[in-house]
Protein backbone atom coordinates (compact mmCIF):
# COMPACT_ATOMS: atom_id res chain seq x y z
CA UNK A 1 0.00 0.00 0.00
CA UNK A 2 1.42 3.34 -0.67
CA UNK A 3 -0.95 5.28 1.86
CA UNK A 4 0.98 6.95 5.15
CA UNK A 5 0.02 5.07 8.68
CA UNK A 6 -1.22 7.13 11.61
CA UNK A 7 -1.13 5.54 15.05
CA UNK A 8 -3.04 5.14 16.91
CA UNK A 9 -6.57 5.00 15.21
CA UNK A 10 -8.22 6.56 18.00
CA UNK A 11 -7.19 8.66 21.31
CA UNK A 12 -9.64 9.32 23.60
CA UNK A 13 -8.15 12.40 26.41
CA UNK A 14 -8.96 14.58 29.08
CA UNK A 15 -8.86 18.09 28.39
CA UNK A 16 -5.23 19.42 29.35
CA UNK A 17 -3.39 16.71 28.85
CA UNK A 18 -1.33 16.01 25.97
CA UNK A 19 -2.04 13.57 22.83
CA UNK A 20 0.97 12.47 20.19
CA UNK A 21 -0.33 11.26 17.26
CA UNK A 22 1.99 9.33 15.22
CA UNK A 23 2.48 8.81 11.49
CA UNK A 24 4.86 6.26 9.19
CA UNK A 25 5.45 6.40 5.68
CA UNK A 26 7.34 4.22 2.67
CA UNK A 27 9.08 5.94 0.29
CA UNK A 28 11.26 9.32 1.01
CA UNK A 29 9.98 12.68 0.70
CA UNK A 30 10.22 16.10 0.48
CA UNK A 31 7.91 17.30 3.49
CA UNK A 32 4.92 16.19 5.17
CA UNK A 33 2.48 18.03 6.36
CA UNK A 34 -0.40 17.61 9.11
CA UNK A 35 -3.76 18.66 8.81
CA UNK A 36 -7.23 18.51 11.11
CA UNK A 37 -10.39 17.91 9.98
CA UNK A 38 -13.14 18.28 12.22
CA UNK A 39 -16.57 16.28 11.54
CA UNK A 40 -18.40 17.05 8.31
CA UNK A 41 -16.02 19.24 7.22
CA UNK A 42 -12.85 19.94 5.18
CA UNK A 43 -9.12 19.80 5.95
CA UNK A 44 -7.50 22.36 7.65
CA UNK A 45 -3.94 22.62 7.23
CA UNK A 46 -1.80 22.56 10.64
CA UNK A 47 2.18 22.69 9.73
CA UNK A 48 4.25 21.85 7.30
CA UNK A 49 7.71 20.27 7.64
CA UNK A 50 10.81 19.86 5.01
CA UNK A 51 12.56 16.77 4.88
CA UNK A 52 15.74 19.04 5.77
CA UNK A 53 13.85 19.60 9.15
CA UNK A 54 13.96 17.49 12.60
CA UNK A 55 11.43 19.72 15.15
CA UNK A 56 9.15 22.64 14.06
CA UNK A 57 6.68 24.35 16.61
CA UNK A 58 3.42 26.25 15.78
CA UNK A 59 1.52 27.53 19.19
CA UNK A 60 0.81 24.31 21.19
CA UNK A 61 1.32 21.67 18.21
CA UNK A 62 4.92 20.33 17.91
CA UNK A 63 6.03 18.37 15.05
CA UNK A 64 9.00 15.59 14.84
CA UNK A 65 10.38 14.38 11.58
CA UNK A 66 12.96 11.02 11.57
CA UNK A 67 13.25 10.41 8.13
CA UNK A 68 15.74 7.48 9.08
CA UNK A 69 12.75 5.71 10.62
CA UNK A 70 10.19 7.62 7.97
CA UNK A 71 8.34 8.59 10.72
CA UNK A 72 7.05 11.92 12.41
CA UNK A 73 4.83 12.42 15.52
CA UNK A 74 2.39 15.49 16.16
CA UNK A 75 1.90 16.79 19.86
CA UNK A 76 -0.75 19.07 20.82
CA UNK A 77 -0.03 20.13 24.11
CA UNK A 78 -2.93 21.12 27.00
CA UNK A 79 -5.18 19.68 24.69
CA UNK A 80 -8.90 21.81 24.44
CA UNK A 81 -12.47 19.90 24.10
CA UNK A 82 -12.11 21.69 20.42
CA UNK A 83 -8.79 19.97 19.38
CA UNK A 84 -11.33 16.93 18.74
CA UNK A 85 -11.27 16.50 15.12
CA UNK A 86 -9.20 13.77 13.44
CA UNK A 87 -5.63 14.51 12.37
CA UNK A 88 -3.86 13.60 8.95
CA UNK A 89 -0.24 13.44 7.98
CA UNK A 90 0.25 14.04 4.40
CA UNK A 91 3.75 13.08 3.03
CA UNK A 92 5.11 14.55 -0.10
CA UNK A 93 6.85 12.67 -2.31
CA UNK A 94 7.46 14.65 -5.72
CA UNK A 95 5.38 15.44 -8.82
CA UNK A 96 1.74 15.50 -7.82
CA UNK A 97 1.93 12.91 -5.06
CA UNK A 98 0.68 13.90 -2.16
CA UNK A 99 0.01 10.68 0.12
CA UNK A 100 -2.58 11.04 2.87
CA UNK A 101 -2.76 8.81 5.44
CA UNK A 102 -6.10 7.21 7.18
CA UNK A 103 -5.90 9.13 10.27
CA UNK A 104 -6.15 9.78 13.67
CA UNK A 105 -9.41 10.20 15.83
CA UNK A 106 -8.67 12.36 18.35
CA UNK A 107 -11.87 12.78 21.16
CA UNK A 108 -10.76 15.43 24.24
CA UNK A 109 -13.09 15.40 26.96
CA UNK A 110 -14.23 18.24 28.93
CA UNK B 1 -13.59 35.64 1.16
CA UNK B 2 -15.65 32.62 1.43
CA UNK B 3 -12.18 29.98 0.18
CA UNK B 4 -12.94 27.14 -1.54
CA UNK B 5 -16.97 25.96 -1.84
CA UNK B 6 -18.64 22.97 -3.13
CA UNK B 7 -21.81 21.88 -4.39
CA UNK B 8 -23.93 19.94 -3.61
CA UNK B 9 -23.38 18.88 -0.23
CA UNK B 10 -24.99 15.89 -0.40
CA UNK B 11 -26.28 13.55 -3.15
CA UNK B 12 -28.22 10.14 -4.26
CA UNK B 13 -28.03 8.79 -7.39
CA UNK B 14 -28.96 5.66 -8.46
CA UNK B 15 -26.28 3.20 -10.82
CA UNK B 16 -25.55 4.54 -14.12
CA UNK B 17 -27.29 7.90 -13.59
CA UNK B 18 -24.41 10.97 -14.51
CA UNK B 19 -24.13 14.39 -12.37
CA UNK B 20 -21.33 17.20 -12.38
CA UNK B 21 -20.15 17.93 -8.76
CA UNK B 22 -18.83 21.65 -8.78
CA UNK B 23 -15.70 23.18 -7.11
CA UNK B 24 -14.94 26.90 -6.59
CA UNK B 25 -12.06 29.15 -4.99
CA UNK B 26 -11.65 33.03 -4.36
CA UNK B 27 -8.28 32.95 -3.34
CA UNK B 28 -6.58 33.50 -7.21
CA UNK B 29 -4.74 29.79 -7.05
CA UNK B 30 -3.44 28.41 -9.81
CA UNK B 31 -3.79 24.73 -9.00
CA UNK B 32 -6.79 23.03 -8.19
CA UNK B 33 -7.72 18.92 -6.76
CA UNK B 34 -10.04 16.53 -6.83
CA UNK B 35 -9.89 13.69 -4.21
CA UNK B 36 -12.22 11.24 -2.44
CA UNK B 37 -12.23 9.90 0.92
CA UNK B 38 -13.62 6.56 1.70
CA UNK B 39 -13.69 5.32 5.69
CA UNK B 40 -10.38 3.96 6.90
CA UNK B 41 -8.53 5.28 4.10
CA UNK B 42 -6.14 8.54 3.59
CA UNK B 43 -7.81 11.02 0.97
CA UNK B 44 -6.87 9.55 -2.75
CA UNK B 45 -6.50 11.92 -5.71
CA UNK B 46 -8.47 11.67 -8.49
CA UNK B 47 -7.54 14.40 -10.77
CA UNK B 48 -5.88 17.86 -10.68
CA UNK B 49 -5.73 20.85 -12.50
CA UNK B 50 -1.98 22.54 -12.53
CA UNK B 51 -3.18 25.58 -14.07
CA UNK B 52 -5.79 27.07 -16.09
CA UNK B 53 -6.38 24.84 -19.08
CA UNK B 54 -4.56 22.03 -18.34
CA UNK B 55 -5.64 19.01 -16.35
CA UNK B 56 -3.97 15.81 -15.28
CA UNK B 57 -4.74 12.13 -14.08
CA UNK B 58 -4.07 11.65 -10.37
CA UNK B 59 -4.14 8.39 -8.42
CA UNK B 60 -7.96 7.22 -9.03
CA UNK B 61 -9.23 8.62 -12.28
CA UNK B 62 -11.34 5.98 -13.77
CA UNK B 63 -14.65 6.64 -13.88
CA UNK B 64 -14.53 10.50 -13.77
CA UNK B 65 -14.16 13.30 -16.05
CA UNK B 66 -12.84 16.88 -15.11
CA UNK B 67 -13.19 20.39 -16.37
CA UNK B 68 -11.05 23.34 -15.62
CA UNK B 69 -13.87 26.26 -16.94
CA UNK B 70 -11.49 28.81 -15.71
CA UNK B 71 -8.95 30.13 -13.17
CA UNK B 72 -12.01 29.78 -10.18
CA UNK B 73 -13.85 26.74 -11.08
CA UNK B 74 -13.20 23.57 -11.50
CA UNK B 75 -15.68 20.77 -11.77
CA UNK B 76 -15.73 16.80 -11.59
CA UNK B 77 -18.26 14.65 -13.75
CA UNK B 78 -19.39 11.70 -13.03
CA UNK B 79 -20.31 10.32 -16.30
CA UNK B 80 -21.93 6.82 -15.34
CA UNK B 81 -22.29 6.26 -11.28
CA UNK B 82 -21.53 2.97 -10.11
CA UNK B 83 -21.54 1.86 -6.07
CA UNK B 84 -17.95 1.95 -5.66
CA UNK B 85 -18.15 5.58 -6.30
CA UNK B 86 -19.68 6.38 -3.49
CA UNK B 87 -18.00 8.82 -1.10
CA UNK B 88 -16.89 11.76 0.24
CA UNK B 89 -15.32 14.31 -2.29
CA UNK B 90 -13.07 16.87 -1.83
CA UNK B 91 -11.75 19.65 -3.91
CA UNK B 92 -8.79 22.01 -3.11
CA UNK B 93 -6.45 24.79 -4.12
CA UNK B 94 -2.79 25.91 -3.74
CA UNK B 95 -1.20 28.82 -4.23
CA UNK B 96 1.48 27.08 -4.77
CA UNK B 97 2.59 24.67 -7.75
CA UNK B 98 1.37 21.09 -6.85
CA UNK B 99 5.35 19.99 -7.70
CA UNK B 100 5.94 21.99 -4.66
CA UNK B 101 3.93 20.16 -2.37
CA UNK B 102 2.63 22.77 -0.38
CA UNK B 103 -0.23 23.96 2.01
CA UNK B 104 -4.20 22.80 0.33
CA UNK B 105 -6.83 24.89 1.41
CA UNK B 106 -10.20 22.20 0.88
CA UNK B 107 -13.74 22.89 0.76
CA UNK B 108 -16.21 21.17 2.51
CA UNK B 109 -17.39 17.84 0.83
CA UNK B 110 -19.88 16.41 -1.35
CA UNK B 111 -20.92 13.31 0.36
CA UNK B 112 -22.46 10.91 -2.47
CA UNK B 113 -24.35 7.61 -2.23
CA UNK B 114 -24.44 5.53 -5.30
CA UNK B 115 -27.38 2.83 -4.96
Amino acid sequence: SQQGEEDPQALSIQEGENATMNCSYKTSINNLQWYRQNSGRGLVHLILIRSNEREKHSGRLRVTLDTSKKSSSLLITASRAADTASYFCAAYTGGFKTIFGAGTRLFVKA
Amino acid sequence: NAGVTQTPKFQVLKTGQSMTLQCAQDMNHNSMYWYRQDPGMGLRLIYYSASEGTTDKGEVPNGYNVSRLNKREFSLRLESAAPSQTSVYFCASSEAPITTGGEQYFGPGTRLTVT
